[in-house]
């Protein structure tokens, strides 16, 4: 089946501007996460969501970072007036959902390269 | 913070086994190890995932120690698809949800 999407795929922007970047997790998944990687770092994880609810956003580094999933499906992060040092690509995953017991895989999407000049 | 080291690269002959260690020595007993990898300008790649079992699927081996501070992830027969950088994992339990705490991983290159 189709795995996780995100468009676009790569987006430039100039410094100040709006950007969104969308996700389409895998069908049936419950599960969602957002994750950052800056050149030669690993991925650092920004926010998850159960269904529609953010259930840990300790990850968003400022309030200029807001992600939003009003159908539990798709899901947009949204980042207000960027910043040089917001360019990185920004990877979503998406899982079963969240599970007591066992592992809860999560797949990852191709990731959006964001340069912001 | 990660809660993983991994060697920042090695090299493997083709057709030679890849050991890929890393060390986890705060990792709690509910904790569980996830390997994924990733090849340039894809996203990360699952590999395995084990909590205190060795674990063996079609794409590698994963061999836990028994105090659960070390592991090493094997591919058997290393080929020239598997260059990338290959990551370990904590994943955490936070709030009642999870989320994957991940170091700077181990860039492996696979040699003709």
């Amino acid at each position: 089946g189709a795995g996780v999407s995100q468009t676009p795929s790569n987006k430039v922007t100039e410094k100040g501007k709006y950007v969104e970047l969308r996700c389409d997790p895998i069908s049936g998944h419950t599960a969602l996460y957002w994750y950052r990687q800056s050149l030669g770092q690993g991925p650092e994880f920004l926010i998850y969501f159960q269904g529609t609810g953010a259930a840990d956003d300790s990850g968003l580094p400022n309030d200029r970072f807001f992600a939003v999933r009003p159908e539990g499906s798709v899901s947009t992060l949204k980042i207000q007036r960027t910043e040089r040092g917001d360019s990185a690509v920004y990877l979503c995953a998406s899982s079963l959902g969240d599970l007591p017991f066992g592992g809860d895989t999560q797949y990852f999407g191709p990731g959006t390269r964001l340069t912001v000049l | 913070d990660a809660k993983t080291t991994q060697p920042p690269s090695m090299d493997c002959a083709e057709g030679r086994a890849a050991n890929l260690p890393c060390n986890h020595s705060t990792i709690s007993g509910n904790e569980y190890v996830y390997w994924y990898r990733q090849i340039h300008s894809q996203g990360p790649q699952y590999i395995i995932h084990g909590l205190k079992n060795n674990e063996t699927n079609e794409m590698a081996s994963l061999i836990i120690t028994e105090d659960r501070k070390s592991s090493t992830l094997i591919l058997p027969h290393a080929t020239l698809r598997d260059t990338a950088v290959y990551y370990c994992i904590v994943r955490v339990p936070t709030s009642g949800t999870y989320k994957y705490i991940f170091g700077t991983g181990t860039r492996l290159k696979v040699l003709a």
